[in-house]
């Protein structure tokens, strides 16, 4: 059964602090997404990574920075929280080899910033 | 990327058909055609794609325009378990990013 999990369901940090958001996939993907979700918006893709050490900016990529050091994980870091960035954060991963095409989403981290 | 247009939200009797549209005007000839769902408190689930003729699998089936305009996902017995939020998204080929908007809240009456 595939699987991306994500560290933690939910965390609260204050304001000014780093946070990392850790997402690992078990199924050999290539690609991997970090999206963020708020309500009346959708999901927003904020960076992804195709490859090991490779990454690219998705449309909100400002406060944000992310690390793929192994094929199956890929972080999210906030260098200095701030309350803007309280939302939902989703992960995903995908194969560029499948002919299904598909996206394979984590559970979610909802982040609260004080 | 083209945009697509859903209605906020709709509502269907249990064990009904439904049938939920997305309009895409301004799809272009490499835009492949997703639909995702998001169960309350899950992370999005894939549920079918195409790219220009009907496409069936064991969840559902997409109908879609001659003219690719619109496309139609359709549940065939609608659940309890299938109220969620769908998002359509068009997927230019080759491009690894999903667009997604804001969906159609689906919600089954019992």
């Amino acid at each position: 059964d595939v699987k991306v999990t994500q560290s933690s369901r939910y965390l609260v940090k204050r304001t000014g602090e780093k946070v990392f958001l850790e997402c690992v996939q078990d199924m050999d993907h290539e690609n991997m997404f970090w999206y963020r979700q708020d309500p009346g918006l959708g999901l927003r893709l904020i960076y992804f990574s195709y490859d090991v050490k490779m990454k690219e900016k998705g449309d909100i990529p400002e406060g944000y920075s992310v690390s793929r050091e192994k094929k199956e994980r890929f972080s999210l870091i906030l260098e200095s929280a701030s309350t803007n960035q309280t939302s939902m954060y989703l992960c995903a991963s995908s194969s560029r080899s499948s002919l299904k095409d598909e996206q394979y989403f984590g559970p979610g981290t909802r982040l609260t910033v004080t | 990327d083209a945009k697509t247009t859903q209605p906020n939200s709709m509502e269907s009797n249990e064990e009904e058909p439904v049938h939920l549209p997305c309009n895409h005007s301004t799809i272009s000839g490499t835009d492949y055609i997703h639909w995702y769902r998001q169960l309350p408190s899950q992370g999005p689930e894939y549920v079918i794609h195409g790219l220009t003729s009907n496409v069936n699998n064991r969840m559902a089936s997409l109908a879609i325009a001659e003219d690719r305009k619109s496309s139609t996902l359709i549940l065939h017995r609608a659940t309890l378990r299938d109220a969620a939020v769908y998002y359509c998204i068009l997927r230019n080929f080759g491009n690894e990013k999903l667009t997604f908007g804001t969906g159609t809240r689906l919600t089954i009456i019992p």
